[in-house]
């Protein structure tokens, strides 16, 4: 099974801060790439998805992309404790299979 | 609601016994995944089904896992004489398919404690 990779934090922010998650993954191959969010005690939830190089934004968050170095990461802007939660990075293996990292856990600080 | 359903949200069993998970999904949606989540790890991919066949089930452990899926819907993953290394949360997700293939939607998920 192909790797995907992340730092398990806890990553600490203060409020109003930008928060930087980032993820490598193995299979060069993957084609689509996804953000999760799982609160403690919650289910995962998507809030990004991305399959180009490069950036795409919605709202507050940012996901870019870059296959030539098998990196992928989220931006959160202006971070509120709200947005405290386990980030998940998923990676598609084949055509229907995604493969979840570890997660990284944020905190942000009021 | 219109979301994932799952049931039991809690199991507690004995070492050896046989439990049914059970995961209703969105109306609609063809694709249907178990996960299975342990403590402060990611989602690990059991098993895929995209109409009533399971078209990926590299991620069962072992043949004491077993899910099925007869109409295409609702599916129920099968554990027979449980050990304690299965304590869990089994996640269900489902997706509607092309061109949406990788946006999973999870139900809550069925805590599994094997004593």
């Amino acid at each position: 099974q192909k790797e995907v990779e992340q730092n398990s934090g806890p990553l600490s922010v203060p409020e109003g801060a930008i928060a930087s998650l980032n993820c490598t993954y193995s299979d060069r191959g993957s084609q689509s790439f996804f953000w999760y969010r799982q609160y403690s005690g919650k289910s995962p939830e998507l809030i990004m998805s991305i399959y180009s190089n490069g950036d795409k934004e919605d709202g507050r968050f940012t996901a870019q992309l870059n296959k030539a170095s098998q990196y992928v990461s989220l931006l959160i802007r202006d971070s509120q404790p709200s947005d405290s939660a386990t980030y998940l990075c998923a990676v598609n293996e084949g055509t229907y299979k995604y493969i979840f990292g570890t997660g990284t856990r944020l905190k942000v600080l009021a | 609601g219109a979301g994932v359903s799952q049931t039991p949200s809690n199991k507690v069993t004995e070492k050896g016994k046989y439990v049914e998970l059970r995961c209703d999904p969105i109306s609609g949606h063809t694709a249907l995944y178990w996960y299975r989540q342990s403590l402060g790890q990611g989602p690990e991919f059991l098993i895929y089904f995209q109409g009533t066949g399971a078209a990926d089930d590299s991620g069962l452990p072992n043949d004491r896992f077993f899910a099925v899926r007869p109409e295409g819907s609702v599916s129920t993953l099968k554990i027979q004489r449980t050990e304690r290394g299965d304590s869990a949360v089994y996640l269900c997700a489902s997706s509607p398919g092309l061109p949406r293939t990788g946006e999973l939607f999870f139900g809550e998920g069925s805590r599994l404690t094997v004593l």
